[in-house]
This record gives C-alpha cells, sequence and structure tokens, in this order.
C-alpha cells in the first residue's frame, strides 16, 4: 500500500471511540485549510474545510477547529469506524490569483481497531 | 460523472531520461493541479493550471514542467531523471466556487502515478 512517510504520527483507537488528529501550520497568512484523507493506494480525499475567519466548522461525523492564535488545526472524528483508517493530512492555503497555493502537513495515519 | 483519471499507473525510468504524465479531470473542471509525494517530503504543490495557463508554481526546478489543454487535460514532464524523482505524482482538479467569504476550491484527486528512477 502506499505510504506517505516512514515516520508518521500514529493514533491508535478503538472503533467507536472519537478521535482528535491535530495539525500545527506555519503561515499566519493562510486563509483557507483542508483536511485530507488519504487511503492506501488512494489519493487524498476531501474532508473537510474551514476558512480563516471561523473557528469551528461540523460536517457529517467531522469537525474542524482552528486556532489561529497559536497556528493549530485540529481534525475531530466522532464514532470511528474501521473504515476511516487512514492518513490524514491537513493543508494550509494561500491565496493568490484567483485561487490557491497549498502546503501539506506530513499527515498522521490513524489506525482503528475493531 | 468520472473522476480524475492519471495515466500511466506506475512507470519505471532510468536516470537521464524523462517522462510524460497524463491527467484528465473531472467533466467540467477547468484547474488542474499537479502534486509529488514522497515518503521523506510529503505532499507537495508542483502547479496548476487554468484554462491552459499555469496559475500558480510550486518551488521545483525547470526540470519539471506542465502544460493543459483546451479541453483541460493536462500534463506534466520531467527532464533528465533523477533518483530522488522517485515518487507517487498526483493530479487534482477543482471545482471552484466564488462564495461571500472568498474562494472555496474542492480539489479532487487521481489514484496518481507511481514513477519508480533507477
Amino acid at each position: 500500500g502506499e505510504s506517505v512517510g516512514l515516520h508518521l504520527p500514529t493514533l491508535s483507537v478503538q472503533e467507536g471511540d472519537n478521535s482528535i488528529i491535530n495539525c500545527a501550520y506555519s503561515n499566519s497568512a493562510s486563509d483557507y485549510f483542508i483536511w485530507y484523507k488519504q487511503e492506501s493506494g488512494k489519493g487524498p480525499q476531501f474532508i473537510i474545510d474551514i476558512r480563516s475567519n471561523m473557528d469551528k466548522r461540523q460536517g457529517q461525523r467531522v469537525t474542524v477547529l482552528l486556532n489561529k492564535t497559536v497556528k493549530h488545526l485540529s481534525l475531530q472524528i466522532a464514532a470511528t469506524q474501521p473504515g476511516d483508517s487512514a492518513v490524514y493530512f491537513c493543508a494550509e492555503n494561500r491565496g493568490t490569483g484567483g485561487s490557491y497555493i497549498p502546503t501539506f502537513g506530513r499527515g498522521t495515519s490513524l489506525i482503528v481497531h475493531p | 460523472k468520472a473522476g480524475v483519471t492519471q495515466t500511466p499507473r506506475y512507470l519505471i525510468k532510468t536516470r537521464g531520461q524523462q517522462v510524460t504524465l497524463s491527467c484528465s479531470p473531472i467533466s467540467g473542471h477547468r484547474s488542474v493541479s499537479w502534486y509529488q509525494q514522497t515518503p521523506g517530503q510529503g505532499l507537495q504543490f508542483l502547479f496548476e493550471y487554468f484554462s491552459e495557463t499555469q496559475r500558480n508554481k510550486g518551488n521545483f526546478p525547470g526540470r519539471f514542467s506542465g502544460r493543459q489543454f483546451s479541453n483541460s487535460r493536462s500534463e506534466m514532464n520531467v527532464s533528465t531523471l533523477e533518483l530522488g524523482d522517485s515518487a507517487l505524482y498526483l493530479c487534482a482538479s477543482s471545482l471552484v466556487s466564488r462564495l461571500a467569504g472568498g474562494i472555496q476550491e474542492t480539489q479532487y484527486f487521481g489514484p496518481g502515478t507511481r514513477l519508480l528512477v533507477l
């Protein structure tokens, strides 16, 4: 399968638990943030996004929190399921020329035990 | 609706050769971005094309180039391959939405092309 990092941080949880994945970003000018999920052998998949004028956004079973003071982003997954096992990474985006230039975090490997 | 497709899926080249990778975006998407993913550096932005024009570029040497055709299909080329170019090359197409709070760009990634340079 695909490996996105030899030394990725790993989070192991039991099925049904809530998971929290953290990400620190570096550019205070970043104004748009995205969380992606990447399963083995596949490309990244969009999960949820948040703009810098917000501090929380909720989706289906997922919540993203943004703390601009400490440049920190977190992804909360409720009632984690085995199908959530994947690498998760955040992307900070700096707007330019009508679109965005993304910078990606290294990723966290989430392992869900049944 | 068909997803982003990339060809070939796997490729083996030797140092000094050049390679061309292809990406077909989702129908109706006009923006195509390319990324390199390696265990050491993670996922890095290469460049973005919109309406056949390069709109943004990451910090990669000039050996990496790309283009976009009128049907939004895109190719990227790497010349004079080096061992360090071994990576998964990902293409993503975008449906850009202009919302009241600004631009919201949802990217859809293809499965990638795995390039091995020997």
